[in-house]
């Protein structure tokens, strides 16, 4: 298995610009996660689906925010519109129910 | 709320000089805890998952711990290659998401 693969690797945008972040998570898994990172707050849950379906979207900053898993191989995560403070590493995660989840490489977003 | 505290935030060791990091945790029903290494710029890379207090699990170096109330990963005789930023994360009730630590930040030198 290629592990859990997200895309791009690097954006960088302008403020006010739609993005957005694609992650395809590991066969046979039934739990994806976005989280963000940052130096100051560390690694933060933003939200996770289970079987496709959204369970806690309570770590989203705001409605500029939104993520979606249409079937279980791919998950989007879109800001629109993009702020500087959105500005990030994000990373997506999966894993079986009760098992440590696999990271991808993350997404480095760098809105000016 | 459930919570994660790692300490210290850095610690600087030399070749060979063994030492522990800590993780606390205040967890309604824990599931599981966690330990994971970053290097810079990649994803976290899963090591070890403890269930009950008194388990412990190795993995080379390392040596992972859980009590009722936190965890220790001992590192024994470090080599520069230990080198990463060690995140702790708790998972509580059924169904939720880990929540993470700030990670310790630890740096090894020959």
């Amino acid at each position: 298995d290629a592990g859990v693969i997200q895309s791009p690797r690097h954006e960088v945008t302008e403020m006010g610009q739609e993005v957005t972040l694609r992650c395809k998570p590991i066969s046979g898994h039934d739990y994806l996660f976005w989280y963000r990172q940052t130096m100051m707050r560390g690694l933060e849950l933003l939200i996770y689906f289970n079987n496709n379906v959204p369970i806690d979207d309570s770590g989203m900053p705001e409605d500029r925010f939104s993520a979606k898993m249409p079937n279980a191989s791919f998950s989007t995560l879109k800001i629109q519109p993009s702020e500087p403070r959105d500005s990030a590493v994000y990373f997506c995660a999966s894993s079986l129910y009760s098992t440590g989840s696999t990271f991808g490489s993350g997404t480095r977003l760098t809105v000016v | 709320e459930d919570q994660v505290t790692q300490s210290p935030e850095a610690l600087r060791l030399q070749e060979g000089e063994s030492s522990s990091l800590n993780c606390s945790y205040t967890v309604s029903g824990l599931r599981g805890l966690f330990w994971y290494r970053q290097d810079p710029g990649k994803g976290p890379e899963f090591l070890f998952t403890l269930y009950s207090a008194g388990e412990e699990k190795e993995k080379e170096r390392l040596k992972a711990t859980l009590t009722k109330k936190e965890s220790f990963l001992h590192i024994t005789a470090p080599k520069p290659e230990d080198s990463a930023t060690y995140l702790c994360a708790v998972g509580g009730q059924a169904g939720t998401a880990l929540i993470f630590g700030k990670g310790t930040t630890l740096s090894v030198s020959s």
